[in-house]
């Protein structure tokens, strides 16, 4: 089991924007505004999409963002396109002794 | 241009020591603040993060597995190698190399997939 929650699966229809939820405790993504999310898709390396809870790096598109309220951080996608269906991951930085947890993966389809 | 390709055995038997390395390019390992690390995947699971070495030869583990995992690093050949001992069926995953240069695995590997089967 996954330290971090995220829900299995969500979907939507192209245009449309979807919301993907991590919750973890006060022990990680409540305590340090070091949370990323991470895009996979089948036979490519992942991609970091955000970092540090809603900062993109270069070359990601505009159209990802994200947020945090206590222990739960979020990634939005707006604007839904098709390339956009993958895996997504989140991750946070958990203090010393733990490091760093992930959470169980949340699958995008796009309708 | 930021590039990690990771390498090792495709099949390892139970019981023992898988080793891999990760190649990288782009960056320095000599750079204070930068860090390689290593995530996993096992088929249809998530991801679980292993290990991550830094610059100054910092080391750091997942709490689970701290027993069974060694990383070190090559600043030469611009390797990073992860030594996990004591294989089981259940570590059957694709292994991913990534570096760490903000607080995020920035760029990563394309992955190896390691099955573990006698």
């Amino acid at each position: 089991q996954s330290a971090l929650t995220q829900p299995a699966s969500v979907s939507g229809s192209p245009g449309q924007s979807i919301t993907i939820s991590c919750t973890g405790t006060s022990s990680d993504v409540g305590s340090y505004d070091l949370v990323s999310w991470y895009q996979l898709h089948p036979g490519k390396a992942p991609k970091l999409m955000i970092y540090e809870v809603s900062k993109r790096p270069s070359g990601v598109s505009y159209r990802f963002s994200g947020s945090k309220s206590g222990d739960t951080a979020s990634l939005t996608i707006s604007g839904l396109q098709a390339e956009d269906e993958a895996d997504y991951y989140c991750c946070s930085y958990a203090g010393s002794r733990t490091y760093v947890v992930f959470g169980g993966g949340t699958r995008l389809t796009v309708l | 241009q930021i590039t990690l390709r990771e390498s090792g055995p495709t099949l390892v038997k139970p019981t023992q020591t898988l080793t891999l390395t990760c190649t990288f390019s782009g960056f320095s390992l000599n750079t204070s603040g930068v860090g390689v690390g290593w995530i996993r995947q096992p088929p249809g699971k998530a991801l679980e993060w292993l290990a991550l070495i830094y610059w100054n030869d910092d080391k750091r583990y997942s709490p689970s597995l701290k027993s069974r995992l060694t990383i070190t690093k090559d600043t030469s050949k611009n390797q990073v190698v992860l030594t996990m001992t004591n294989m089981d069926p259940v570590d059957t995953a694709t292994y991913y190399c990534a570096n760490r240069l903000l607080v995020a695995f920035d760029c990563w590997g394309q992955g190896t997939l390691v099955t573990v089967s006698s």
